[in-house]
Order: C-alpha cells, then structure tokens, then sequence
C-alpha cells in the first residue's frame, strides 16, 4: 500500500468522448505527476503540478490537461479520446519533487 | 538518446542472487540513480536509490563504480514473487523517464 489510490480501476469510452480521471496522494505530499503507460512499454510523462501549479509537461498534446486541488488530490482530462489513448493511466505523489515517487495502482482506460 | 541502457530479460531460480546491470553513460552532476519494480497491472514500486558507491536496503543494494556511467541492482536469494519488471532511471527531479525495463523471471 502506497496511500496513492486511483478511480475508477477500469473505464470503457468511446472515441470522441472526454474522460476525468482522479488520483488521491500520500499524506503530505505536495508534489502529483501522471503517467501514461502502454502495454509492454515503460510508463511515459505526462505533467506535474507542485502545489496547484504545472510544474513540467511531457510530450503529450493539450487535450491531456489536470488540475491539481488544494488537498493536494488531482484530475487528469483528456478530450476527444483516440483509440491511441487507451492504456494504463498513473499517477504518482511525492514530497517537494523527490525522486522518490509513490504510484497509485492505474486506471486501465479503453477506448473503443 | 536514451537516458539508460538494460537487458531486456532475465530468467533466475529461486534462491539465486540476481544483478541487473544498467549504463547511463550521460549522468549528469545532479542525477540520482532509481530503481522501481512493477508487477502487471500496477503502478511501479520504489526499491532503491543511490549517489555513488553502495547502497543496501531490507530488500536489495545498488552498485555504483566512481565513474557512476553504470550501476548494478543486486537482488539476494529471489523468490517467485519477484517475478517482474525491473526499471532503472537517473533522474535529478521527480519527472522520471522510464525505459523498458528489464523483465526478470524467476522459475522453482
């Protein structure tokens, strides 16, 4: 157990369609990133918010956006979903940027 | 470029020490050395961090040369349960590049 939790586990959409995916930190933790993982690859950087604010963006289009709230809690948005965007989604909390991250266990996204 | 280089795989028994060398040859000044491990369908786990020279922890120790160019995961007597996929990353800041991986299986 990290103390990340992630909802839902698992969602079904349809191409075209908007889905919001959440993401609870660790206790303390400041600092949120999200990763998008395919199957049978590593898991690839989409952005991070430090306290409320982006704090780095991988290379990943403007329909991904997130916030970040003042719990610390955060959203990834991602509009206009392609048939590409299915994959495991993560997230990942840490205290003031550590390399030391703490990963939720994924919310499995298909698009169909 | 790619930021690290790993085997692909590797195939242990149990009971085995396991070593997994990885080479960053463009660490920079400020970069620490990670391991994550990640089961299927679950997010990566943290193992093991270091600078340079040796590190141990309850669960492996992480090998670094002076030159810190490469550095190697040691895992003592594996078990079946560390079936998985081993990642290596140099990073300064918590924006972590993952690779493949290295996929180690371990066999009774």
């Amino acid at each position: 157990e990290t103390g990340v939790t992630q909802s839902p586990t698992h969602l079904i959409k349809t191409r075209g369609q908007q889905v919001t995916l959440r993401c609870s930190s660790q206790s303390g933790h400041n600092t949120v990133s999200w990763y998008q993982q395919a199957l049978g690859q590593g898991p690839q950087f989409i952005f991070q918010y430090y306290r409320e604010e982006e704090n780095g963006r991988g290379n990943f289009p403007p329909r991904f956006s997130g916030l970040q709230f003042p719990n610390y809690s955060s959203e990834l948005n991602v509009n206009a979903l392609e048939l590409d965007d299915s994959a495991l989604y993560l997230c990942a909390s840490s205290l003031d940027g550590d390399t030391e991250a703490f990963f939720g266990q994924g919310t499995r996204l298909t698009v169909v | 470029l790619a930021k690290t280089t790993q085997p692909i795989s590797m195939d242990s028994y149990e009971g085995q020490e396991v070593n997994i060398t990885c080479s960053h040859n463009n660490i920079a000044t400020n970069d620490y050395i990670t391991w994550y491990q990640q089961f299927p369908s679950q997010g990566p786990r943290f193992i093991i961090q270091g600078y340079k020279t040796k590190v141990t922890n309850e669960v492996a120790s992480l090998f670094i040369p002076a030159d810190r160019k490469s550095s190697t995961l040691s895992l003592p007597r594996v078990s079946l349960s560390d079936t998985a996929v081993y990642y290596c990353l140099v990073e300064g800041y918590s924006t972590l590049t993952f690779g493949k991986g290295t996929m180690l299986l371990v066999s009774p």
